[in-house]
């Protein structure tokens, strides 16, 4: 198994403002995801952190608003840009481990709730 | 288009008693469907794994079945205890769905009282 902690947990922000949340694995990963996960919907993939290059992001979702790094095998950062009352969630850090991609097994970390004032 | 939709949306029973959750798939072609259960403020954790050759697979009180030819997957939890209160989710591989294929159901929410 994989152990992934993200940091912050929780926060309030306001209107127009950033923050970056950070997840750090335990262990080396190949893939790094990040998710949003808003209430009553299906965790929505909102891109794929590659290590040493730019982000993957799915449709609806750019790097302008969600700029993303990944500058090791352990660790990433998601960042939600100019927030609006809209971005209020739960965004979810994820890893698969090596020789794992046939299983799909993703490992995820707690959790970041974002509440958007 | 690759859907997941489960069954109920939500579902409230008393301790010690069995359940039953439902996940329909379209997802083409099928490589294999999992079950995660995500506590309240934590992360989805996975349960079980099915193939395409699995038909039930065990894993303590809970059993997951899977039907390929009608694309239809069960949980059913026995004996359910108050630590079972949690959401669970469906997660179908598949080819076209995001990270590598993969479609998530929105879940059931599962509550145990006492």
């Amino acid at each position: 198994s994989a152990v992934i902690s993200q940091k912050p947990s929780r926060d309030i922000c306001q209107r127009g403002t950033s923050l970056t949340i950070q997840c750090q694995v335990d262990s080396q990963v190949t893939m790094m995801f990040w998710y949003r996960q808003q209430p009553g919907q299906s965790l929505t993939l909102i891109a794929t952190a590659n290590q040493g290059s730019e982000a993957t992001y799915e449709s609806g979702f750019v790097i302008d608003k969600f700029p993303i790094s990944r500058p090791n095998l352990t660790f990433s950062t998601l960042t939600v840009s100019n927030m609006s009352p809209e971005d209020s969630s739960i965004y979810l850090c994820s890893a698969r481990k090596p020789g794992t991609t046939n299983t799909g097994e993703l490992f995820f970390g707690e959790g970041s709730r974002l509440t958007v004032l | 288009k690759n859907q997941v939709e489960q069954s109920p949306q939500s579902l409230i029973i008393l301790e010690g008693k069995n359940c039953t959750l439902q996940c329909n798939y379209t997802v083409s072609p099928f490589s294999n469907l999992r079950w995660y259960k995500q506590d309240t403020g934590r992360g989805p954790v996975s349960l079980t794994i099915m193939t395409f050759s699995e038909n039930t697979k065990s894993n303590g009180r809970y059993t997951a079945t899977l039907d390929a030819d009608t694309k239809q997957s069960s949980l059913h939890i026995t004996a359910s205890q108050l630590s079972d209160s949690a959401s669970y989710i469906c997660v179908v591989r598949g080819e076209g769905g995001g990270a590598d294929g993969l479609t998530f159901g929105k879940g059931t929410h599962l509550i145990i009282q006492p």
